[in-house]
């Protein structure tokens, strides 16, 4: 069973730092590019980034471009997203999810639980 | 970016009764390889998104067959053959065939009467 677990999440003042994390298990983690998508409180779904499965190639979002980096460790089985410099509009319930493509990202298939983040002072 | 929009933003349906969502893009979703790169997915209240349909018309894993997917270019449509109570929540469409960045649409709430 494909399982995916963020933690990470939680309150930090505007300008501040967090690292979300990923768990995965249940399947080759290595062999899938990786995704984090956000949900900010009410609103719709936002794509925010992508990684490669050897981590050679990223894609963001443009509001988080050059703020936000995708990470992994495939002998940790992990996906990580460092968001430094965070704005209010960064709160959020983000995702780690799947993707369906394996030479190209396609679509994120399955989706962890989620951890929000609130950008507040 | 390729713009989404989805209509309508809202639909109560009867249980039994079908039920249609429309998504279109601002640009043709079809790829030079022929696929066409346009995803379903289905948020339930509380819950994470969950993979419908891929690829307009592909059933997801475990997916009921009462929903289908149709459209081709520019405009797609999702069917519910048969609406159950298990199907309430928000159905969101999205594009693939430019990255960055992936696109959603805003989102389709549907209750059941």
């Amino acid at each position: 069973e494909v399982q995916l677990v963020e933690s990470g999440g939680g309150l930090v003042q505007p300008g501040g730092s967090l690292r979300l994390s990923c768990a995965a298990s249940g399947f080759t983690f290595s062999s899938y590019w990786m995704s984090w998508v956000r949900q900010a409180p009410g609103k719709g779904l936002e794509w925010v980034a992508n990684i490669k499965q050897d981590g050679s190639e990223k894609y963001y979002v443009d509001s988080v471009k050059g703020r936000f980096t995708i990470s992994r460790d495939n002998a940790k089985n992990s996906l990580y997203l460092q968001m430094n410099s965070l704005r209010a509009e960064d709160t959020a319930v983000y995702y780690c999810a799947r993707d369906l493509g394996y030479y190209d990202p396609l679509a994120p298939d399955y989706w962890g639980q989620g951890t929000l983040v609130t950008v507040s002072s | 970016d390729i713009v989404m929009t989805q209509t309508p933003l809202s639909l109560s349906v009867t249980p039994g009764q079908p039920a249609s969502i429309s998504c279109k893009s601002s640009q043709s979703l079809l790829h030079s390889d022929g696929k066409t790169y346009l995803y379903w997915y289905l948020q339930k209240p509380g819950q994470s998104p969950q993979l419908l349909i891929y690829e307009v018309s592909n059933r997801f894993s475990g997916v009921p067959d009462r929903f289908s997917g149709s459209g081709s270019g520019t405009d797609f449509t999702l069917k519910i053959s048969r609406v159950e109570a298990e199907d309430v929540g928000v159905y969101y469409c999205m594009q693939s065939i430019q990255l960055p960045p992936w696109t959603f649409g805003q989102g389709t709430k549907l209750e059941i009467k």
